[in-house]
């Protein structure tokens, strides 16, 4: 039974490179989430796919940020020119169905830290 | 907007005890659905309950219960005769309903630790 990966699990960039994040979501879940975790806080809503298609984006993704899930099946998140204040866990989850009638599964995060 | 409040930040029980941790809500959505997550040390974010506004009966499962109150706009969590493994950060989350949306608002999580 394989649950939602993300890889990579670990990065440390320096501020100003790109980074990119890759999850794989259980197999024939339609519906694809990003947040974003800084330490002791809850888990903030970036951005959300049904299939292929991007629906969602928060506020918080800002220009330097984008997402895509090309054969809605994967997903990538890229980072351009990283701020320290972009250091943080990024969670990915996905969903057979509708947030309201089903529950999300999460990824064990990749955690960046930019210096 | 919409905000979830756990005042809680962290707790810290003996084995054997009943705790509870708080939640709070702010919306002004008329249908929203409240969840429970817990995040253990692995870092995975575990789905625990799912309540919808309409339902108002508190739900038990096992040493867990959820009692939701629309009047206090609170949604409660208890963990019965706690036990080391409930030791992780537990989170209460709103999902509002206008436009279709399918994000979920995260409150910051009460850390609970249960020493044997």
């Amino acid at each position: 039974d394989t649950g939602v990966s993300q890889d990579p699990r670990h990065k440390i960039t320096k501020r100003g490179q790109n980074v990119t994040f890759r999850c794989d979501p259980i197999s024939e879940h339609n519906r694809l989430y990003w947040y974003r975790q800084t330490l002791g806080q809850g888990p903030e809503f970036l951005t959300y796919f049904q299939n292929e298609a991007q629906l969602e984006k928060s506020r918080l993704l800002s220009d330097r940020f984008s997402a895509e899930r090309p054969k809605g099946s994967f997903s990538t998140l890229e980072i351009q020119r990283t701020e320290q204040g972009d250091s943080a866990m990024y969670l990915c989850a996905s969903s057979p169905g509708q947030l309201h009638t089903g529950e999300l599964f999460f990824g064990e995060g990749s955690r960046l830290t930019v210096l | 907007a919409q905000k979830v409040t756990q005042a809680q930040t962290e707790i810290s029980v003996v084995e054997k005890e009943d705790v509870t941790l708080d939640c709070v809500y702010e919306t002004r959505d008329t249908t929203y659905y409240l969840f429970w997550y817990k995040q253990p040390p692995s870092g995975e974010l575990v789905f625990l309950i799912r309540r919808n506004s309409f339902d108002e009966q508190n739900e038990i499962s096992g040493r867990y219960s959820w009692n939701f109150q629309k009047s206090t706009s609170s949604f409660n969590f208890t963990i019965t005769a706690s036990q080391v493994v409930d030791s992780a950060v537990y989170f209460c989350a709103l999902s509002p309903t206008q436009g279709g949306s399918e994000k979920l608002v995260f409150g910051k999580g009460t850390k609970l630790t249960v020493n044997p």
